[in-house]
This record gives C-alpha cells, structure tokens and sequence, in this order.
C-alpha cells in the first residue's frame, strides 16, 4: 500500500527542539521528491520545505519563516524523510504533512501534531 | 514569492447545484514553453489530510469524480463542482507550482444550504 506515516509530533517549550519523521512505502522513495506541509490550528496550508529527489539533485528549499531553523533530510535505507525543528517559536504550533510530488502534492500522510508552548 | 487569493471565502450551495470557486495568482503561472499552468487544487475534509484533485489546472487525478472540473489559465482559476454532493462539505485550496516556495490559497469552505 502507497503511504505516508508521520510521527514524533509532541509538546515542546519555545526555544526547543524536535525532528518529526515520515515513513514511506508502496513507492521508490529515493526517486521521490518530498515536502512537508503544516497547518496551524483552524488555518489553511502552509508549505514549510522540501528535499528534492536524487535524480534532481537532492537539494532542499525552505520557507522564509523556517529558514535558518529547519532542516529536512532524508535516508533512503530506511525509506523515511525527516525533518529537524530548531528554535521553536510558538508560531510554529501546527500539524505537519509529509507529503510527495515534483511538482503537485500526490499523496499526504495524516500529520502530527506539534504543540509550542510554555 | 507568488500570492495565491481565492474568493468566495465560502459559500453554500443547495445539493444537486453548482459550485464555483475562484483562485488568482499574483503572476502568471503558465509556463510558455510547455504551455501548461503550474496549478493545483485540493480538498480537506474535517480531521483528514488535504487530498489533490486536479493539476495541471485541469487534469483530475485519478478516482476523482467528474463533478469536479478544473479551468483557467495565467492567473485567473477556478474550480467547479457540477452538481454538488453532501460529501463535497470541505475546504477547498488552490497552489501554484510555478515556482518556489509554493504557495496556497487561504481556502474557501464549501457547505450545504
């Protein structure tokens, strides 16, 4: 089955630190481009970075709010994309989709939620 | 970066009618040498992930129904639910892939009147 699992979501205090995961199966992750995409609660989609697939060079883009905070990676022996939260705002309470595509987002896990609070 | 607007902010719609949504990009999102618009929509129910519907601004992804229908062209989209379902109540986003980041509409809700 094609699919995307996230976890790692939690509570953390402002000024924190904590890497969320995806597990992907049913698809050829090293030739995929990944992104992830958050939603804070009651708004719309923000789109936070991506790492691009090795066929394009694997590079990764970020979002201006996040840049300089977050980092994806990825590691294609365990099919999983991470992403590393640093200096954790209270902004950056939201729920966070790991989601596929080159161009269009395809398939979307189901998120975790991460909670930035005092 | 490329601002995504969508009107109306939501609307209601009585089953069997049609629903229209529309999305503005801030520049255009045609790419000239394949002519093709880097545009998607989606769909978000309540408690779910958004789930894609059309791309290309007009190619429905599979198993989606054909109620749905995508057009437009440049900077100016919309979305059409042709006769409209209890289980299209969702929200609705449009993005452009033209170019990063990318970038979404803040959505229109979509319900039953």
């Amino acid at each position: 089955e094609v699919q995307l699992v996230e976890s790692g979501g939690g509570l953390v205090k402002p000024g924190g630190s904590l890497r969320l995961s995806c597990a992907a199966s049913g698809f050829t992750f090293s030739n995929a481009s990944m992104s992830w995409v958050r939603q804070a609660p009651g708004k719309g989609l923000e789109w936070v970075g991506r790492i691009k697939s090795k066929l394009d060079g694997g590079t990764t883009d970020y979002a201006a709010p996040v840049k300089g905070r977050f980092t994806i990676s990825g590691d294609d022996s365990k099919n999983t994309l991470y992403l590393q939260m640093n200096s954790l705002k209270t902004e950056d309470t939201a729920v966070y989709y790991c989601t596929t595509g080159r161009w269009y987002f395809d398939l979307w896990g189901r998120g975790t939620l991460v909670t930035v609070s005092s | 970066d490329i601002v995504m607007t969508q009107s109306p902010d939501s609307l209601a719609v009585s089953l069997g009618e049609r629903a229209t949504i529309n999305c503005k990009s801030s520049q255009s999102v045609l790419f000239s040498s394949n002519n093709k618009n880097y545009l998607a929509w989606y769909q978000q129910k309540p408690g779910q992930p958004p789930k894609l519907l059309i791309y290309w601004a007009s190619t429905r992804d599979s198993g989606v129904p054909d109620r749905f229908s995508g057009s437009g062209s440049g900077t100016d989209f919309t979305l059409t639910i042709s006769s409209l379902q209890a289980e299209d109540v969702a929200v609705y986003y449009c993005q452009q892939y033209y170019s990063t980041p990318r970038t979404f509409g803040p959505g229109t809700t979509v319900d039953i009147k």
